[in-house]
């Protein structure tokens, strides 16, 4: 079985300009969840995403949106890129949508990663 | 809140001597935490789960973990390092509809 694809796996911008990221989560996967990963730093939660609705947000403005198709795969987002949106973009998908219960496991695909110039 | 902390961002140690990597959580419940390891190139990986069972968590790759409720700790331990174990780790504490990562700590594995 094919793992979480994410597309582009690599992607030059400029500020002011608009991104869109794509992730397919594993076969059977309904919940698609996104993450930046700032260099040095941990990744942050960004946007969950199950059954095609938005099930939790992270502290992110307003200029990162998501969305979810019917094949469960998932899109994000970002208008008005800023020098600081430059990061690893990561997505996840699981089986549902708790993220504390040890039997959904979240399975990463390996990013995209956003430059920003 | 939830929080979790890492204490080192780098840690080196020889290959064939025991990894400690450690972690500290803050909760105001039982919290779930995990341990995650990141390659370079690669996606994140899920190492072991602590979920309120067994205390001692035993993962993938001869990792393990022990929760410690008093210390608020969940240090990851190896008893032999190997070169392959060089990554990034990541200490996670799970709110129900959130996910917090530490900010990692970078293994080095010296020859």
């Amino acid at each position: 079985d094919a793992g979480v694809t994410q597309s582009p796996t690599h992607l030059i911008k400029t500020r002011g300009q608009h991104v869109t990221l794509r992730c397919s989560p594993i076969s059977g996967h309904k919940s698609v969840s996104w993450y930046q990963q700032v260099l040095g730093q941990g990744p942050q939660f960004i946007f969950q995403y199950y059954e095609k609705e938005e099930r939790g947000r992270g502290n992110f403005p307003d200029r990162f949106s998501a969305r979810q198709f019917p094949n469960y795969s998932s899109e994000l987002n970002v208008n008005a890129l800023l020098l600081g949106d430059s990061a690893l973009y990561l997505c996840a998908s699981s089986l549902w949508t708790a993220f504390n219960s040890g039997a959904n496991v979240l399975t990463f695909g390996a990013g995209s990663r956003l430059t920003v110039l | 809140a939830q929080s979790v902390t890492q204490l080192d961002s780098h840690v080196s140690v020889s290959e064939g001597t025991p990894v400690l990597l450690r972690c500290n959580y803050s909760s105001s419940y039982s919290p779930s935490l995990f341990w995650y390891v990141q390659h370079p190139n690669k996606g994140l990986q899920l190492l072991l789960k602590y979920t309120s069972a067994a205390t001692l968590v035993k993962g993938i790759n001869g990792f393990e973990a022990e929760f410690k409720k008093s210390e608020t700790s969940f240090h990851l331990t190896k008893p032999s390092a190997h070169m392959s174990d060089a990554a990034e780790y990541f200490c996670v504490v799970t709110p129900y509809d959130k996910i917090i990562f530490g900010k990692g700590t970078r293994l080095h594995i010296l020859p």
